[in-house]
């Protein structure tokens, strides 16, 4: 159990174009979902939390027009990059919260060119 | 705010030794975890540790947490290929995961 995906799992696009990226929970329902980046050899950095039904929660220096996030239903959220350029290039993860666990998708690696 | 840091960096290590990853964290954290992650792939969790003195095992792997020394170590005992890999520790606060900056560790033949 416990099962979250991502879609897609690679996306290539170029500079200027917006590519949306989803985050489901499989076989449970999820209020609290999360938005990582993580750059080649480093750490995941927490982008912003996702609540359902309402707006998200942005960390420090994510620009919250250019990264929209929407979590529409208990098991959807969706990032969307939006005017993306080639250093957004990364590995996005997400996560969705279950009791005191977080249990993680297995990544969209975005290439932007 | 709640920050985590581990160490070593990078770890090579021969087959069939022991060794220690450490991770340190500032603040009190309400519970400790461990991820394994695989090149080009997402985390899998290991252990989650939600007291002081709690200790799991899982093969090759055990895991502990001291919260008045605010350090959680993950130790490896007779390690095999198998094992190369990052691995992370997170501290938890709220519904929110703070992570180390990992570990990189390489197992030799």
């Amino acid at each position: 159990g416990a099962v979250v995906s991502q879609h897609p799992s690679w996306v290539i696009c170029k500079s200027g174009t917006s590519v949306k990226i989803e985050c489901r929970s499989l076989d449970f329902q999820a209020t609290t979902m999360f938005w990582y980046r993580q750059f080649p050899k480093q750490s995941l950095m927490l982008m912003a939390t996702s609540n359902e039904g309402s707006k998200a929660t942005y960390e420090q220096g994510v620009e919250k027009d250019k990264f929209l996030i929407n979590h529409a239903s208990l098991t959807l959220s969706t990032l969307t990059v939006t005017s993306a350029h080639p250093e957004d290039s990364s590995f996005y993860i997400c996560s969705a919260r279950l009791s005191y666990e977080q249990y993680f998708g297995p990544g969209t690696r975005l290439t932007v060119t | 705010e709640l920050k985590v840091e581990q160490n070593p960096l990078f770890l090579s290590m021969q087959e069939g030794k022991n060794y220690t990853i450490y991770c340190n964290y500032s603040t009190t954290s309400d519970r400790l975890y461990w991820y394994r992650q695989d090149p080009g792939k997402s985390l899998e969790s290991l252990f989650v540790l939600l007291s002081n003195g709690a200790v799991k095992q899982e093969g090759r792997l055990m895991a502990s947490l001291d919260t008045k020394a605010r350090l959680s170590t993950l130790h490896i005992t007779a390690a095999v290929h198998d094992l190369s890999a990052t691995y992370f520790c997170a501290g938890g606060a709220g519904n929110m995961l703070t992570f180390g900056g990992g570990t990189r560790l390489m197992v030799k033949p």
